[in-house]
Protein backbone atom coordinates (compact mmCIF):
# COMPACT_ATOMS: atom_id res chain seq x y z
CA UNK A 1 0.00 0.00 0.00
CA UNK A 2 1.22 3.54 -0.58
CA UNK A 3 2.00 5.69 2.35
CA UNK A 4 4.08 8.89 3.11
CA UNK A 5 5.76 9.75 5.87
CA UNK A 6 6.71 13.67 6.86
CA UNK A 7 8.75 12.90 9.59
CA UNK A 8 9.07 16.76 10.88
CA UNK A 9 5.76 17.83 12.66
CA UNK A 10 7.09 21.71 13.06
CA UNK A 11 10.01 23.37 11.80
CA UNK A 12 11.15 26.81 12.30
CA UNK A 13 13.34 28.66 10.03
CA UNK A 14 14.76 32.66 9.69
CA UNK A 15 13.67 34.49 6.95
CA UNK A 16 16.11 34.51 4.79
CA UNK A 17 17.68 31.06 5.52
CA UNK A 18 17.23 27.85 3.19
CA UNK A 19 14.64 25.43 3.67
CA UNK A 20 14.22 21.83 3.23
CA UNK A 21 11.01 19.87 4.02
CA UNK A 22 11.60 16.08 4.09
CA UNK A 23 9.17 13.22 2.69
CA UNK A 24 9.55 9.44 2.50
CA UNK A 25 7.37 7.63 0.05
CA UNK A 26 6.74 3.92 0.33
CA UNK A 27 5.42 2.70 -3.22
CA UNK A 28 6.71 -0.11 -5.39
CA UNK A 29 6.74 1.71 -8.96
CA UNK A 30 7.58 4.86 -9.86
CA UNK A 31 5.30 7.11 -8.00
CA UNK A 32 3.43 10.91 -8.66
CA UNK A 33 4.85 12.87 -6.31
CA UNK A 34 3.18 15.95 -5.25
CA UNK A 35 3.60 18.71 -2.68
CA UNK A 36 1.21 20.79 -1.47
CA UNK A 37 1.30 24.08 0.84
CA UNK A 38 -1.82 25.26 3.26
CA UNK A 39 -1.94 28.92 4.26
CA UNK A 40 -4.20 29.81 7.36
CA UNK A 41 -7.82 29.67 6.45
CA UNK A 42 -6.81 28.61 2.73
CA UNK A 43 -7.21 25.90 1.06
CA UNK A 44 -4.41 23.26 -0.56
CA UNK A 45 -2.50 25.03 -3.39
CA UNK A 46 -0.36 22.56 -5.52
CA UNK A 47 3.20 23.64 -5.40
CA UNK A 48 4.77 21.39 -7.75
CA UNK A 49 4.31 17.65 -8.76
CA UNK A 50 7.07 14.59 -10.17
CA UNK A 51 5.70 12.10 -12.80
CA UNK A 52 9.00 11.46 -14.94
CA UNK A 53 11.57 12.69 -16.18
CA UNK A 54 14.23 14.94 -14.51
CA UNK A 55 14.63 14.23 -10.75
CA UNK A 56 14.81 17.59 -10.05
CA UNK A 57 11.21 19.45 -10.17
CA UNK A 58 10.66 23.23 -10.28
CA UNK A 59 7.43 24.59 -8.69
CA UNK A 60 5.65 27.70 -7.88
CA UNK A 61 6.62 30.02 -5.02
CA UNK A 62 10.62 29.41 -5.87
CA UNK A 63 9.79 26.32 -4.61
CA UNK A 64 12.01 22.69 -6.06
CA UNK A 65 12.05 19.12 -4.54
CA UNK A 66 14.28 16.46 -6.09
CA UNK A 67 13.22 12.60 -6.21
CA UNK A 68 16.02 10.23 -4.90
CA UNK A 69 14.48 6.68 -5.66
CA UNK A 70 17.48 5.15 -3.93
CA UNK A 71 15.98 6.48 -0.93
CA UNK A 72 12.74 6.85 -1.32
CA UNK A 73 12.25 10.31 -0.62
CA UNK A 74 11.12 13.55 -2.27
CA UNK A 75 12.50 16.38 -0.37
CA UNK A 76 11.14 20.00 -0.78
CA UNK A 77 13.63 23.23 -1.00
CA UNK A 78 14.34 26.89 -1.20
CA UNK A 79 17.33 28.60 -0.93
CA UNK A 80 15.81 31.54 0.68
CA UNK A 81 12.63 31.65 2.45
CA UNK A 82 10.23 34.84 3.05
CA UNK A 83 7.73 35.19 5.88
CA UNK A 84 4.81 34.50 3.49
CA UNK A 85 5.88 30.97 3.35
CA UNK A 86 4.93 30.49 6.99
CA UNK A 87 2.14 27.49 6.61
CA UNK A 88 1.50 23.80 6.08
CA UNK A 89 3.37 21.50 3.87
CA UNK A 90 1.84 18.34 2.33
CA UNK A 91 3.72 15.86 0.78
CA UNK A 92 1.18 13.40 -1.43
CA UNK A 93 1.75 10.19 -3.28
CA UNK A 94 -0.58 8.31 -5.94
CA UNK A 95 0.08 5.65 -8.72
CA UNK A 96 -0.34 5.71 -12.10
CA UNK A 97 -3.61 4.06 -12.25
CA UNK A 98 -4.82 5.09 -8.80
CA UNK A 99 -7.82 7.46 -8.64
CA UNK A 100 -7.08 8.93 -5.66
CA UNK A 101 -3.87 10.87 -3.97
CA UNK A 102 -2.35 9.63 -0.30
CA UNK A 103 -1.40 12.77 1.54
CA UNK A 104 1.30 12.74 4.68
CA UNK A 105 0.49 14.03 7.87
CA UNK A 106 2.20 17.86 7.36
CA UNK A 107 5.17 20.17 8.08
CA UNK A 108 4.15 23.47 9.81
CA UNK A 109 6.71 25.62 9.00
CA UNK A 110 7.19 28.70 11.32
CA UNK A 111 9.41 31.83 9.95
CA UNK A 112 11.65 33.47 12.54
CA UNK A 113 11.83 37.59 12.03
CA UNK B 1 -16.90 28.69 -11.61
CA UNK B 2 -13.45 30.03 -11.04
CA UNK B 3 -12.59 27.68 -8.71
CA UNK B 4 -14.02 24.87 -6.35
CA UNK B 5 -16.72 26.34 -3.95
CA UNK B 6 -17.42 24.85 -0.31
CA UNK B 7 -20.41 26.18 1.65
CA UNK B 8 -20.63 26.52 4.58
CA UNK B 9 -16.87 27.79 5.12
CA UNK B 10 -17.90 27.06 9.25
CA UNK B 11 -20.77 24.97 10.96
CA UNK B 12 -21.28 23.97 14.51
CA UNK B 13 -24.10 21.88 15.09
CA UNK B 14 -25.08 19.40 18.48
CA UNK B 15 -24.44 16.04 18.85
CA UNK B 16 -26.66 14.02 17.15
CA UNK B 17 -28.16 16.64 14.20
CA UNK B 18 -27.42 15.56 11.44
CA UNK B 19 -25.59 17.99 8.65
CA UNK B 20 -25.51 18.72 5.07
CA UNK B 21 -21.99 19.56 3.65
CA UNK B 22 -21.91 21.09 -0.27
CA UNK B 23 -19.21 21.31 -3.16
CA UNK B 24 -18.77 23.41 -6.36
CA UNK B 25 -16.47 22.09 -8.29
CA UNK B 26 -14.92 24.12 -11.32
CA UNK B 27 -17.14 23.96 -14.03
CA UNK B 28 -16.44 21.22 -16.17
CA UNK B 29 -14.03 19.61 -13.87
CA UNK B 30 -15.66 15.34 -13.82
CA UNK B 31 -14.21 13.94 -10.70
CA UNK B 32 -14.59 14.95 -7.45
CA UNK B 33 -12.64 14.32 -4.05
CA UNK B 34 -13.89 14.59 -0.32
CA UNK B 35 -11.12 14.25 1.88
CA UNK B 36 -10.99 14.89 6.19
CA UNK B 37 -8.38 16.79 7.88
CA UNK B 38 -8.55 16.13 11.58
CA UNK B 39 -6.98 18.57 13.81
CA UNK B 40 -3.12 18.59 13.44
CA UNK B 41 -3.25 15.79 11.21
CA UNK B 42 -2.99 14.85 7.27
CA UNK B 43 -6.06 14.57 4.76
CA UNK B 44 -8.11 11.69 5.14
CA UNK B 45 -9.67 10.20 1.74
CA UNK B 46 -13.51 9.91 2.23
CA UNK B 47 -14.81 9.11 -1.55
CA UNK B 48 -14.41 10.27 -4.89
CA UNK B 49 -17.20 10.65 -7.97
CA UNK B 50 -16.47 9.95 -11.85
CA UNK B 51 -19.39 12.34 -13.31
CA UNK B 52 -22.33 11.07 -10.70
CA UNK B 53 -20.98 7.91 -9.93
CA UNK B 54 -18.68 6.74 -6.88
CA UNK B 55 -16.36 4.44 -7.69
CA UNK B 56 -13.98 4.26 -4.34
CA UNK B 57 -15.82 5.44 -1.20
CA UNK B 58 -13.82 3.35 0.75
CA UNK B 59 -12.64 6.24 3.20
CA UNK B 60 -15.87 7.27 4.12
CA UNK B 61 -15.42 6.04 8.11
CA UNK B 62 -18.85 4.82 8.91
CA UNK B 63 -22.67 4.40 7.59
CA UNK B 64 -23.28 7.30 8.76
CA UNK B 65 -21.56 8.96 5.98
CA UNK B 66 -22.96 9.58 2.30
CA UNK B 67 -22.17 11.71 -0.17
CA UNK B 68 -24.28 12.32 -3.66
CA UNK B 69 -23.29 14.57 -6.99
CA UNK B 70 -26.17 15.60 -9.08
CA UNK B 71 -25.76 16.97 -12.85
CA UNK B 72 -21.91 15.85 -12.71
CA UNK B 73 -21.23 19.63 -10.63
CA UNK B 74 -22.88 19.82 -7.09
CA UNK B 75 -21.80 17.29 -4.57
CA UNK B 76 -23.24 16.91 -1.07
CA UNK B 77 -21.34 15.15 1.65
CA UNK B 78 -23.68 14.04 4.69
CA UNK B 79 -23.18 13.23 8.11
CA UNK B 80 -26.10 11.64 9.55
CA UNK B 81 -26.54 11.93 13.88
CA UNK B 82 -23.09 13.65 14.07
CA UNK B 83 -20.40 13.09 16.76
CA UNK B 84 -17.47 14.53 18.67
CA UNK B 85 -14.99 12.46 16.22
CA UNK B 86 -16.53 14.43 13.21
CA UNK B 87 -15.48 17.28 14.36
CA UNK B 88 -12.74 18.52 11.09
CA UNK B 89 -12.28 20.41 7.91
CA UNK B 90 -13.61 18.74 5.54
CA UNK B 91 -12.10 19.46 1.94
CA UNK B 92 -13.59 18.53 -1.46
CA UNK B 93 -11.12 18.95 -4.46
CA UNK B 94 -12.22 18.81 -8.25
CA UNK B 95 -10.16 17.44 -10.99
CA UNK B 96 -10.27 17.52 -15.08
CA UNK B 97 -10.51 14.16 -15.62
CA UNK B 98 -9.76 10.69 -12.51
CA UNK B 99 -6.19 9.63 -13.28
CA UNK B 100 -4.18 12.20 -10.73
CA UNK B 101 -1.76 13.13 -13.04
CA UNK B 102 -4.62 15.91 -13.55
CA UNK B 103 -4.07 17.37 -10.40
CA UNK B 104 -6.58 18.84 -7.59
CA UNK B 105 -7.93 21.90 -7.10
CA UNK B 106 -9.25 22.18 -3.70
CA UNK B 107 -11.51 24.08 -2.44
CA UNK B 108 -11.27 25.87 1.20
CA UNK B 109 -13.25 23.53 2.97
CA UNK B 110 -16.00 23.15 5.97
CA UNK B 111 -14.73 23.68 9.44
CA UNK B 112 -17.11 21.31 11.18
CA UNK B 113 -17.59 21.76 15.39
CA UNK B 114 -19.62 19.53 16.56
CA UNK B 115 -20.61 20.40 20.44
Amino acid sequence: AQSVTQPDIHITVSEGASLELRCNYSYGATPYLFWYVQSPGQGLQLLLKYFSGDTLVQGIKGFEAEFKRSQSSFNLRKPSVHWSDAAEYFCAVGASSASKIIFGSGTRLSIRP
Amino acid sequence: GAGVSQSPSNKVTEKGKDVELRCDPISGHTALYWYRQRLGQGLEFLIYFQGNSAPDKSGLPSDRFSAERTGESVSTLTIQRTQQEDSAVYLCASSLSTGIGYGYTFGSGTRLTVV
